[in-house]
């Protein structure tokens, strides 16, 4: 069983469009964050959430909303997609809500978004 | 403001050899210090841990170091094999943020 998985894997869709990447983790874990890796490999935090509050709210568009119905989940939805929106996206958890301190990060493979 | 780097980008070596990955950072005032590796298509897995107060850890073939002091950290594989070819991350885990480096893509030649 895949301990963190998020889907879809691929997404290519067209400038404007709404779009959202769905997480979901089966380890028991508190917290859960989505990261921007982008061109260079950087890779850059953009939300956590730990039992369903937000903790991180990194400079992020506002068009960027995440939702975490309950502490297993993370989705994340994006309005109004533009070129720049174009990166793997990463969904993660640990049982630590200091950003994985004292604990690993657990990872999903990734969302190649790619906007046209 | 904590910056990580990684040195070298990219790294090719013969099977069976001995290697060093590099990861510095700026800010000395650190929570822990993990280092990734990142397979095409399969995300993120974390190979080490280390706490501040650590000065290593090991894993298998594997052995990573810490010093805070001179703010860097190494990551050893001893033995390389063409299974060990991805992209190694580390991340600086510094005031409630993972700060990462670029990353090593690593190629063992058979």
């Amino acid at each position: 069983d895949t301990a963190v998985s998020q889907t879809p894997k691929y997404l290519v869709t067209q400038m404007g469009n709404d779009k959202s990447i769905k997480c979901e983790q089966n380890l028991g874990h508190d917290t859960m964050y989505w990261y921007k890796q982008d061109s260079k490999k950087f890779l850059k935090i953009m939300f956590s959430y730990n039992n369903k509050e937000l903790i991180i709210n990194e400079t992020v568009p506002n068009r960027f909303s995440p939702k975490s119905p309950d502490k297993a989940h993370l989705n994340l939805h994006i309005n109004s997609l533009e070129l720049g929106d174009s990166a793997v996206y990463f969904c993660a958890s640990s049982t630590n809500q200091r950003t994985g301190g004292g604990e690993k990060l657990f990872f999903g493979s990734g969302t190649q978004l790619s906007v046209l | 403001k904590q910056e990580v780097t990684q040195i070298p980008a990219a790294l090719s070596v013969p099977e069976g050899e001995n290697l060093v990955l590099n990861c510095s950072f700026t800010d000395s005032a650190i929570y822990n210090l993990q280092w990734f590796r990142q397979d095409p298509g399969k995300g993120l897995t974390s190979l080490l841990l280390i706490q501040s107060s650590q000065r290593e850890q090991t894993s298998g073939r594997l052995n990573a170091s810490l010093d805070k002091s001179s703010g860097r950290s190494t990551l050893y594989i001893a033995a390389s094999q063409p299974g060990d070819s991805a992209t190694y991350l580390c991340a600086v885990n510094s005031n409630y943020q993972l700060i990462w480096g670029a990353g090593t893509k690593l190629i063992i030649k058979p």
